[in-house]
């Protein structure tokens, strides 16, 4: 299973751009890199997912270097509903949970 | 419209009692997941299934049990609950195979409390 590494904690503002690097250098060759948020009180809930390069959806982008032993999850315009926790997984059929990366947003 | 359902919410019970978590999904999802959480930490993997009669051991999965009759239910049995069983219990489906086994919808949770 690759490990992952991503900050504990990050601090932004209301309407700036957040992004959360997540180090993976173990990645396997079938591997896809996938992001979760989670609230208080709530189950995880899936943000982003890649394999390489950019992908992006209406909630945030993901950037994938070519090497994929990092990846970073890019918040646009982050507002205090923001405010989670954010999980970097990778794997295939065999994701594990580590201990994210607190976002709280201030206004 | 589909969802995940987890009962009871909340949860309090004795130590050396068996306990059993529901969870109930209507995606007709293959794969199903429990993990659990604790204060301050990221979920831990306790069993998983891929299908109807198809069970797996996660990374924590001593002092827990699950089986698969159908494919909307997967539930969780505490065999002998213990107060290190005090937890946040979550569970999860996925479609089949790859890329989408990543993207697991998530229940509500239960807390349980092992007193």
């Amino acid at each position: 299973l690759a490990k992952t590494t991503q900050p504990i904690s990050m601090d932004s503002y209301e309407g700036q751009e957040v992004n959360i690097t997540c180090s993976h250098n173990n990645i396997a060759t079938n591997d896809y890199i996938t992001w979760y948020q989670q609230f208080p009180s709530q189950g995880p809930r899936f943000i982003i997912q890649g394999y390489k390069t950019k992908v992006t959806n209406e909630v945030a982008s993901l950037f994938i270097p070519a090497d994929r032993k990092s990846s970073t999850l890019s918040l646009p315009r982050v507002s205090l509903s923001d405010t989670a926790v954010y999980y970097c997984l990778v794997g295939n059929n065999d994701m594990r949970f580590g201990a994210g990366t607190r976002l709280t947003v201030k206004p | 419209d589909a969802e995940i359902t987890q009962s009871p919410r909340h949860k309090i019970t004795e130590t050396g009692r068996q306990v059993t978590l529901a969870c109930h999904q209507t995606w007709n999802h293959n794969n199903m997941f429990w993990y659990r959480q604790d204060l301050g930490h990221g979920l831990r993997l306790l069993h998983y299934s891929y299908g109807v009669q198809d069970t797996n051991k996660g990374e924590v999965s001593d002092g827990y049990s699950v089986s698969r009759s159908n494919t909307e239910d997967l539930p969780l049995t505490l065999e002998s609950a213990a107060s290190s069983q005090t937890s946040v219990y979550f569970c999860a489906s996925s479609e089949s195979g790859g890329a989408s086994y990543n993207e697991q919808f998530f229940g509500p949770g239960t807390r349980l409390t092992v007193l």
